[in-house]
């Protein structure tokens, strides 16, 4: 089974810049979760889709955005970047229903913004 | 606020020691508390997920409890490995607060000393 994927893997994007950060579940998987891993904040979650509509957002501004496609895979757009959007991105999957199953996680996007 | 913390931050011990980390919740109305492992760079594996009826689960020397009366969880790791070294991250779904995901520890740093 595959798991969770993101792509790209690396990214060096400048201020003011817009940038798209990719992901696809777990076959199956139909919700898609977004968190920002900054260093020495931990993990900070930044939005929920599921079945293709966004079900809730953490507490970040409106110049993050996503959505989740047909297929459940999903995106995460950032734009105007700031320095301090400089972080691991985390894409996680869950079936349905996700309080009674686990997440699971891709391996992440490293963003740094210069 | 719903808070998760880990204590300690880091450890260091020898090979072969058994050894727990903590997780403490501010919330006793959680769903489920799932421990998860990072190894630098990386995403996250989920090792285990405890709901909120089970006192504990174990995979392979990993066992996990959790008791919500005192809003505590630990992870045992018996007899550790260098392989094992990691970081290890607590994490709790709330009860009507499962929509914003999980809400995550800082996580322990363990270095397992060959």
């Amino acid at each position: 089974e595959a798991g969770v994927t993101q792509s790209p893997t690396h990214l060096i994007k400048t201020r003011g810049q817009q940038v798209t950060l990719r992901c696809s579940p777990i076959s199956g998987h139909t919700s898609v979760y977004w968190y920002q891993q900054a260093l020495g904040l931990g993990l900070q979650f930044l939005l929920w889709y599921d079945e293709g509509e966004e079900r809730n957002r953490g507490n970040f501004p409106p110049r993050f955005s996503g959505r989740q496609f047909p297929n459940y895979s999903s995106e995460l757009n950032v734009n105007a970047l700031e320095l301090e959007d400089s972080a691991l991105y985390l894409c996680a999957s869950s079936l349905a229903g996700r309080v009674y199953s686990p997440l699971h996680f891709g391996n992440g996007t490293r963003l740094t913004v210069t | 606020k719903q808070e998760v913390t880990q204590i300690p931050a880091a450890l260091s011990v020898p090979e072969g020691e058994n050894l727990v980390l903590n997780c403490s919740f501010t919330d006793s109305a959680i769903y489920n508390l799932q421990w998860f492992r990072q190894d630098p760079g990386k995403g996250l594996t989920s090792l285990l997920l405890i709901q909120s009826s089970q006192r504990e689960q174990t995979s392979g020397r990993l066992n996990a409890s959790l008791d919500k009366s005192s809003g505590r969880s630990t992870l045992y790791i018996a007899a550790s490995q260098p392989g094992d070294s990691a970081t290890y991250l607590c994490a709790a779904t709330y009860s009507g607060g499962g929509a914003d995901g999980l809400t995550f520890g800082k996580g322990t740093h363990l270095i397992i000393q060959p």
